[in-house]
């Protein structure tokens, strides 16, 4: 069974950092792209950032580029993201979630997701 | 860019099919694969399709999915609708810069 366990969200004051990560099992990690996608308050789904599969290349939406950095360790089957120089508009629920391929091309299974809200 | 269009809402009756559609602004629909994800009140999203018609394990086949370029759109096809389905869905997908792209979201009610 495929899961996937966010962690590592919090209460963090304009302008600071968290290290986001999400611990996967139940499938071969190394071979599938992930990616982190985010959601507001009462708004709909927002993507974030991509890592490919072995090959890691990484994508980000223009809204954290510069700002947030994706990574994974195949050995410990966990992705992160950093979230760098946050803004209250930054707070929202961090989902990761798995893609069908090595490539990102879209989701084929979700964890629960980690709140980070932002606010002094 | 382009961007992905669903209508803000639908409702069907129980036991009735309902179908959902995401236009796509610009390129060709079937340039990239396009996702649907089921979201219920206060809970993760999960995938219903993925590339274009796949179901992951343990969707039930009530929930189909496909592509129609003449109309450049997906649509997402709930059959033997329960009320268990009332949810938000979201369609997805990429643009050739590799960024990903969600719909605005349809709020389905099951009445």
């Amino acid at each position: 069974e495929v899961q996937l366990v966010e962690s590592g969200g919090g209460l963090v004051l304009p302008g600071g950092s968290l290290r986001l990560s999400c611990a996967a099992s139940g499938f071969t990690f190394s071979l599938f792209a992930m990616s982190w996608v985010r959601q507001a308050p009462g708004k709909g789904l927002e993507w974030v950032a991509d890592i490919s599969g072995s090959v890691e290349n990484t994508y980000y939406a223009d809204s954290v580029k510069g700002r947030f950095t994706i990574s994974r360790d195949n050995s410990q089957k966990t992705v992160y993201l950093q979230v760098n120089s946050l803004r209250a508009e930054d707070t929202s629920i961090y989902y990761c979630a798995k893609h069908s391929s090595r490539r990102p091309i879209g989701f084929d299974y979700w964890g629960q997701g980690t709140l980070v809200t932002v606010s002094s | 860019n382009f961007m992905l269009t669903q209508p803000h809402s639908v409702s069907e009756s129980p036991g009735k099919t309902v179908t959902i559609s995401c236009t796509r602004s610009s390129g060709s629909i079937a340039s990239n694969y396009v996702q649907w994800y089921q979201q219920r009140p206060g809970s993760a999203p999960t995938t219903v399709i993925y590339e274009n018609y796949q179901r992951p394990s343990g969707v039930p086949d009530r929930f189909s999915g496909s592509i129609d370029s003449s109309s450049n759109s997906a649509s997402l096809t709930i059959s033997g609708l329960r009320t268990e389905d009332e949810a938000d869905y979201y369609c997805q997908s990429y643009d050739s810069s590799n960024h990903g792209l969600f719909g605005g979201g349809t709020k389905l009610t099951v009445l």
